[in-house]
């Protein structure tokens, strides 16, 4: 099983509609969930944080986290084509040294129609 | 500010040659960290330094590679010799000292090993 998994798509969705993306993660102890947004050919881009059961809201995207499930998602309102990416969900996992290491899902491909 | 850089931004060499990569953090930042995607695959932690020390290098690969950070300043990443499944973007990123949850990526270093 992959430590982080994730649906690579493409999800295609209309330009103005909601696009979700989801993830799961096998580490119960992991503490910290992130989405990065990688444009073809550019270095990922930290756009969501989230520590915390529930909902966090910036902007047009919303990060939604449940531990209990093991479940990260990341909600993108009034998509853009300019949103058309790859997302990548990532996972802190704590190790012996007291800091965090960072582990990747493959990422989702979001096409967004005009 | 300047961003994470990384150089060269494409290396082509053949089989049994060696390279190196090199990463420039953001300035102030105690925390540097290599990453790589090999195509199709997720990115893979290699190994992450405070200052010039390696903290963890749990993921690299086989003792082909090399990670250097003197000074505690820039960083190398030396493959030798390399060999084709060595093919792949590699990733820096660096973080603040104390708060290593966000990590901002470098462009990347794409190696092609023929």
């Amino acid at each position: 099983q992959k430590e982080v998994e994730q649906n690579s798509g493409p999800l295609s969705v209309p330009e103005g509609a909601i696009a979700s993306l989801n993830c799961t993660y096998s580490d119960r102890v992991s503490q910290s969930f992130f989405w990065y947004r990688q444009y073809s050919g550019k270095s990922p881009e930290l756009i969501m944080s989230i520590y915390s059961n529930g909902d966090k809201e910036d902007g047009r995207f919303t990060a939604q986290l449940n531990k209990a499930s093991q479940y990260v998602s990341l909600l993108i309102r009034d998509s853009q084509p300019s949103d058309s990416a790859t997302y990548l969900c990532a996972v802190n996992v704590p190790n012996s040294g007291g800091y965090q290491k960072v582990t990747f899902g493959t990422g989702t491909k979001l096409q967004v129609i005009p | 500010e300047a961003g994470v850089t990384q150089f060269p931004s494409h290396s082509v060499i053949e089989k049994g040659q060696t390279v190196t990569l090199r990463c420039d953090p953001i300035s102030g930042h105690d925390n540097l960290y290599w990453y790589r995607r090999v195509m199709g695959k997720e990115i893979k932690f290699l190994l992450h330094f405070v200052k010039e020390s390696k903290q963890d290098e749990s993921g690299m690969p086989n003792n082909r590679f090399l990670a250097e950070r003197t000074g505690g300043t820039y960083s190398t990443l030396k493959v030798q010799p390399a060999e084709l499944e060595d093919s792949g973007v590699y990733f820096c990123a660096s973080s603040i000292q104390g708060y290593t949850d966000t990590q901002y990526f470098g462009p990347g270093t794409r190696l092609t090993v023929l």
